[in-house]
């Protein structure tokens, strides 16, 4: 069935610093890509989307690429701030009906230090 | 900005006992979703319902586990003899025609539920 593989946390960062969370898939349809985050105590959030291959979704300096040919959906920010620390899912449609489902990875939790 | 609403934010029960767990989902939206999270864990999916019917659910909902849309705006998650195990946040989600292509779900801030 379709899966979501993300990498292994937790990561920490300094301020300032480049961030790459990795995500791939597996998927015998055309899914949609999702990035949500989960701030502490806090429920999932949608921070960015991408609906077809080569879009790229950007949100809050957030950016990820659909790349078809690599079926992966890599996070990334040029410069995180310590407010970017959180629980990041990257997530696919169920795209079978209308009414499918999101497909999570496991979560990568980032900790940003000042 | 509509929200999906969740009841109650945190629940203590005993194990073996009934919880009803609430959610008011957007208005207008028509695809209703359950989701739970072990403290650590990944978001695994439990259940979603169309049309007044559950759509799909996962080999998680068993037997003990049942959804309900009683009126026009509620959706509830009910699980009738509670255990350890069942202890997780909960999340409601929705889903509206406009995002049906996309596949963009709405959630919750979710139902923490810890069975003693």
């Amino acid at each position: 069935g379709d899966s979501v593989t993300q990498m292994e946390g937790p990561v920490t960062l300094s301020e300032e610093a480049f961030l790459t969370i990795n995500c791939t898939y597996t998927a015998t349809g055309y899914p949609s890509l999702f990035w949500y985050v989960q701030y502490p105590g806090e429920g999932l959030q949608l921070l960015l989307k991408a609906t077809k291959a080569d879009d790229k979704g950007s949100n809050k300096g957030f950016e990820a690429t659909y790349r078809k040919e690599t079926t992966s959906f890599h996070l990334e920010k040029g410069s995180v701030q310590v407010s970017d620390s959180a629980v990041y899912f990257c997530a696919l449609s169920d795209g079978h009906n209308q009414g499918g489902k999101l497909i999570f990875g496991q979560g990568t939790e980032l900790s940003v230090k000042p | 900005e509509p929200e999906v609403t969740q009841t109650p934010s945190h629940q203590v029960t005993q194990m073996g006992q009934e919880v009803i767990l609430r959610c008011v989902p957007i208005s207008n939206h028509l695809y209703f979703y359950w989701y739970r999270q072990i403290l650590g864990q990944k978001v695994e999916f439990l259940v979603s319902f169309y049309n007044n019917e559950i759509s799909e659910k996962s080999e998680i909902f068993d037997d003990q586990f049942s959804v309900e849309r009683p009126d026009g705006s509620n959706f509830t998650l009910k699980i009738r003899s509670t255990k350890l195990e069942d202890s997780a946040m909960y999340f409601c989600a929705s889903r509206g025609y406009r995002n049906a292509g996309t596949g963009e779900l709405f959630f919750g801030e979710g139902s923490r539920l810890t069975v003693l």
